[in-house]
């Protein structure tokens, strides 16, 4: 079945703590992207990746890494974890932007305390 | 950069009651608008889209209008279902920023 599966579905952590949010595409997928929902802001870009040579910032950077080592993975990383990273996460994927069809996974709710 | 705001927030409608949503972007040369919808606990789904050579588009009961002289494009559900209960995302696309900038979101309840 053609996916993009996140991991984990929910998170709680503490300010500071690094962690790491996982995405992996079956569809081969050359463009990756991550957003955060946030209530009355819709979805914002966090990180995209046109192909595996090719990373880029979207509109909210800020706090975050992302890597893409190889073409199916796109990990989204925060170093140090602070409050306002508060929200949904989701990843999504398409075969060449977003001006095709995004697939999106289930999304990540993280907490930080 | 290009804006998208989208009406209304909330929407309540009888079951088997038509539905529209309105979204206004402000970068004239944006030229592909999808529609995503947005069902509890999953992530958003392409459910239609139009690109700006068309001025409307139907699949089923679902259809989606561009009008690019205002800057407006709106997505229009007939024969509403319990199923259709979900959060509805409009967004515009355009070649000089090469992204695709999303309105804050429709939560459309469908009551039976």
């Amino acid at each position: 079945e053609a996916q993009v599966t996140q991991n984990p579905r929910y998170l709680i952590t503490v300010t500071g703590k690094k962690l790491t949010v996982t995405c992996s595409q079956n569809m081969n997928h050359e463009y990756m992207s991550w957003y955060r929902q946030d209530p009355g802001l819709g979805l914002r870009q966090i990180y995209y990746s046109m192909n595996v040579e090719v990373t880029d910032k979207g509109d909210v950077p800020e706090g975050y890494k992302v890597s893409r080592k190889e073409k199916r993975n796109f990990p989204l990383i925060l170093e140090s974890p602070s409050p306002n990273q508060t929200s949904l996460y989701f990843c999504a994927s398409s075969f060449g932007g977003t001006n095709e069809k995004l697939f999106f996974g289930s999304g990540t709710q993280l907490s930080v305390l | 950069g290009e804006n998208v705001e989208q009406h209304p927030s909330t929407l309540s409608v009888q079951e088997g009651d038509s539905a529209v949503i309105k979204c206004t972007y402000s970068d004239s040369a944006s030229n592909y608008f999808p529609w995503y919808k947005q069902e509890l606990g999953k992530g958003p789904q392409l459910i239609i889209d139009i690109r700006s050579n068309v001025g409307e588009k139907k699949d089923q009961r679902i259809a989606v209008t561009l009008n690019k002289t205002a800057k407006h494009f709106s997505l229009h559900i007939t024969e509403t279902q319990p199923e259709d209960s979900a959060v509805y995302f409009c967004a515009a696309w355009g070649e000089y920023g090469n992204k695709l900038v999303f309105g804050a979101g429709t939560i459309l309840r469908v009551k039976s």
